[in-house]
């Protein structure tokens, strides 16, 4: 059963700095890229970013370019987000999905940026 | 970048026939896939329909996908109407390094 787990969200000031992750299992890790997407309180689903089944390669929503890095240990089978300068705006949930086309998602982690 | 536009609500009586469609801004519908994801509230989304018109498992049959190149647009059709199937829906798609999602469309079972 392939499952995904989020953690390391909570609260932070702005202008700070949080480190997501998500620990998968169920499934050959290695072989698939993974998405992060978020959901702002009460908005729709925005993509966030997209990395590589290798790590070699990752995407990022212009909102996110620059503030924040996507990466994974294929050994660990595990994704991080590492979101640095954040803003009041990047308040949401944080899910992570497999593939690009997002077949299976986890529950997500809440992230609340606010002083 | 091109957007992903849906209806903002649905609303239809238990046993019948919905349609949600997803229209494309720019750029060809069939060039990239079309996912399709329910999002019960409180809870995280699900996906329905994967590449166009596929059902993951587990997923009943009165759910399923299509596109049509004329109008460049994706649809969702849900039919014989539950209400478990009341929940924001959402498409998905892509044209390379862009992932977009359509804004939801809220189902609502009368």
């Amino acid at each position: 059963e392939v499952q995904l787990l989020e953690s390391g969200g909570g609260l932070v000031q702005p202008g700070g700095s949080l480190r997501l992750s998500c620990a998968a299992s169920g499934f050959t890790f290695s072989d698939y890229a993974m998405t992060w997407v978020r959901q702002a309180p009460g908005k729709g689903l925005e993509w966030v970013s997209t990395i590589s089944a290798s790590g070699f390669s990752a995407y990022y929503a212009d909102s996110v370019k620059g503030r924040f890095t996507f990466s994974r240990d294929n050994f660990k089978n595990t994704v991080y987000l590492q979101m640095n300068s954040l803003r009041d705006e990047d308040t949401a949930v944080y899910y992570c999905a497999r593939r690009e086309l997002l077949d299976y998602w986890g529950q997500g982690t809440l992230v609340t940026v606010s002083s | 970048n091109f957007m992903l536009t849906q209806p903002h609500s649905v609303s239809e009586s238990p046993g019948k026939t919905v349609t949600i469609s997803c229209t494309r801004s720019s750029g060809t519908i069939a060039s990239h896939y079309v996912q399709w994801f329910q999002q019960r509230p409180g809870s995280a989304p699900t996906t329905v329909i994967y590449e166009d018109n596929q059902r993951p498992s587990g997923v009943p049959d009165r759910f399923s996908g299509s596109i049509d190149s004329s109008s460049n647009s994706a649809s969702l059709t849900i039919s014989g109407l539950k209400n478990e199937d009341e929940a924001d829906y959402y498409c998905h798609s892509s044209d390379g390094t862009n992932r977009v999602f359509g804004g939801g469309t809220t189902l609502t079972v009368l």
